[in-house]
């Protein structure tokens, strides 16, 4: 089976840093996405990470660890455009077949 | 243009009705997905294709069926709509690997 669990809202700063962590108990891993969505549109990719260590992609950077079941998504320098929610999903090995964390609402304040 | 593209956009029916939402995609991808997403539950995989001739059910497929018509075309329907099917429906296509993108979603109301 499949749990994935991430905070169910953030509040954070205009300016400031946040993270958004994700924890996982899977029978299977093949990686790791985030992805962002705002209200009423369509889940966009921001990352993937499948070897442990952290990939940092402009502002957004993820971080995988394992053996641990865990990752994070670091946004630093928040701007107000990044109020959204943030989905956590795990890939399993048989295929491409994604199972989704709750998500994580963030709300961005001047 | 979108290369992932849902109609209709949103959808109000009721009860019994059969209701047919349909997904488009120029993006050339073999693997195609339906999803809903309801708050504070994420996005359920309904029914997954990894080609024309290969139709699979995800975590929730009870009162939904799906065609794969072409490549690049994948339909969902819901047979018999019931309120607790009132959700916003996601499509998305991906290669074998990487990620998935999705199309603009239905909201779909089941009165």
């Amino acid at each position: 089976g499949q749990n994935i669990d991430q905070p169910t809202e953030m509040t954070a700063t205009e300016g400031a840093i946040v993270q958004i962590n994700c924890t996982y108990q899977t029978s299977g891993f093949n990686g790791l996405f985030w992805y962002q969505q705002h209200a009423g549109e369509a889940p966009t990719f921001l990352s993937y990470n499948v070897l442990d260590g952290l990939e940092e992609k402009g502002r957004f950077s993820s971080f995988l660890s394992r053996s641990k079941g865990y990752s994070y998504l670091l946004l630093k320098e928040l701007q107000m455009k990044d109020s959204a929610s943030y989905l956590c999903a795990v890939r399993d090995n048989a295929g491409n077949m994604l199972t989704f964390g709750g998500g994580t609402r963030l709300m961005v304040k001047p | 243009d979108a290369d992932v593209t849902q109609t209709p956009r949103n959808r109000i029916t009721k009860t019994g009705k059969r209701i047919m939402l349909e997904c488009s995609q120029t993006k050339g991808h073999d693997r195609m997905y339906w999803y809903r997403q309801d708050p504070g539950l994420g996005l359920r995989l309904i029914y997954y294709s990894f080609d024309v001739k290969d139709i699979n059910k995800g975590e929730i497929s009870d009162g939904y069926s799906v065609s794969r018509q072409a490549q690049a075309k994948f339909s969902l329907s819901l047979e018999s709509a019931i309120p607790n099917q009132t959700a916003l429906y996601f499509c998305a296509t991906s290669e074998v690997s990487g990620e998935q993108f999705f199309g603009p979603g239905t909201r779909l109301t089941v009165l």
